[in-house]
């Protein structure tokens, strides 16, 4: 089963919006990692943060992560037509170093 | 770009012959990765590599075998492809795997149909 869920699973937003997603997991992690995937594209990471991290910027992102509730979110502030991607959480259980994704938000920016 | 290229990018194949799909890298990372992503699934690990000749088990990993003979390849083969393998195939890389904090890097995938 899937370690990661997202939520919601398509979000439709207007540029200059903000777009929250969610990310619920079920055991323990290392660290969290947002991925974010363009139309026929792979994956190109975003940002990762650790168990021990609450909260983490990185231009235009912030993300939280809640251990106690196994969960966590990404917001992207001020949103723009070259965000419409899908968006992907991605945790390390410390089970030999790979990551187990979610399935993924997929988010339309609007112009 | 990531140093890393995937053979073929598209294929069709008929229901119960051998395919392999080839992961390159030039990036000299330590561990590499196969996933497939599927629409309600997301991405699904099938088999991954920590090393020559050491490979593991992913989530999704019965009808699929590896192969890691040198540092730069990574193979994965489909032995007799049925059409639940239609699907697109990720190759990642990482320096020392996630459990330190690395990030992994993502090939442009392999679209492959079972007919």
């Amino acid at each position: 089963s899937q370690q990661g869920e997202e939520d919601p699973q398509a979000l439709s937003i207007q540029e200059g919006e903000n777009a929250t997603m969610n990310c619920s997991y079920k055991t323990s992690i290392n660290n969290l990692q947002w991925y974010r995937q363009n139309s026929g594209r792979g994956l190109v990471h975003l940002i990762l943060i650790r168990s021990n991290e609450r909260e983490k910027h990185s231009g235009r992102l912030r993300v939280t992560l809640d251990t106690s509730k196994k969960s966590s979110s990404l917001l992207i502030t001020a949103s723009r037509a070259a965000d419409t991607a899908s968006y992907f959480c991605a945790t390390d259980t410390n089970q030999g170093g790979k990551l187990i994704f979610g399935q993924g938000t997929e988010l339309s920016v609007k112009p | 770009d990531a140093g890393i290229t995937q053979s073929p990018r598209h294929k069709v194949t008929e229901t119960g012959t051998p395919v392999t799909l080839r992961c390159h890298q030039t990036e000299n990372h330590r561990y590499m990765y196969w996933y497939r992503q599927d629409p309600g699934h997301g991405l699904r690990l099938i088999h991954y590599s920590y090393g020559v000749k050491d490979t593991d088990k992913g989530e999704v990993s019965d009808g699929y075998s590896v192969s890691r003979s040198k540092t730069e390849d990574f193979l994965l083969t489909l032995e007799s492809a049925t059409s639940s393998q239609t699907s697109v195939y990720f190759c990642a890389i990482s320096p020392q795997g996630t459990v330190s904090g690395n990030t992994i890097y993502f090939g442009e995938g392999s679209w492959l149909t079972v007919v």
